[in-house]
């Protein structure tokens, strides 16, 4: 079965600073990952996907990230944090074929620092 | 659209008691399904729809029965609610073809006492 690993649950980042966050996966072949953004008492929002093709993709609110085959990892990065990035931050992945929906990591929070 | 739709916000239940948590969804997505979310768990899939008349079982099924009787609607129900089911509920949908590309409600907190 897949897994996904979210080494870091709590991450301080300052205001402007870069952000990566990062997000393993185990899994035999290449699955679709994910990552989703979660602010307080909300639900989740998907920023970004990862299918098939280039490896960096783009998503919402200047989120990009980078799919790295030999690392089994696909993490998160940010060059600019905004007082409203802070959130909690799950990577998910799903293994396509099967309809048993998607595995998540345990999550990353996030905390802005003026 | 609406979108996705998750009825209680909240709720407080006694050990044995029952209820259903409504999810509903105006976007003609084919697959439905629910999540709950705990401290230091992330989401884990409980049951889960590829359509009308269609559901099975996730990661975490146990103590939880779905029925998808139409498109739009995918209610949860707690036949006998424990304090282990306590938690965060989330109720997602999404077009079959891109499955993954998951849309959540806004979740129902439920607490068993």
């Amino acid at each position: 079965a897949q897994s996904v690993t979210q080494p870091d649950i709590h991450i301080t980042v300052s205001e402007g600073a870069s952000l990566e966050l990062r997000c393993n996966y185990s899994y035999g072949a290449t699955p679709y990952l994910f990552w989703y953004v979660q602010s307080p008492g909300q639900g989740l929002q998907l920023l970004l996907k990862y299918f098939s093709g280039d490896t960096l993709v783009q998503g919402i609110k200047g989120f990009e990230a980078e799919f790295k085959r030999s690392q089994s990892s696909f993490n998160l990065r940010k060059p600019s944090v905004h007082w409203s990035d802070a959130a909690e931050y799950f990577c998910a992945v799903a293994t396509g074929g099967g309809a048993d929906g998607l595995t998540f990591g345990k999550g990353t929070h996030l905390i802005i620092q003026p | 659209n609406a979108g996705v739709t998750q009825t209680p916000k909240f709720q407080v239940l006694k050990t044995g008691q029952s209820m259903t948590l409504q999810c509903a969804q105006d976007m003609n997505h084919e697959y439905m399904s629910w999540y709950r979310q705990d401290p230091g768990m992330g989401l884990r899939l409980i049951h889960y729809s590829v359509g009308a008349g269609i559901t099975d079982q996730g990661e975490v099924p146990n103590g939880y029965n779905v029925s998808r009787s139409t498109t739009e609607d995918f209610p949860l129900r707690l036949l006998s609610a424990a304090p282990s089911q306590t938690s965060v509920y989330f109720c997602a949908s999404s077009y079959s073809e891109v499955r993954y590309e998951q849309y959540f409600g806004p979740g129902t907190r439920l607490t068993v006492t």
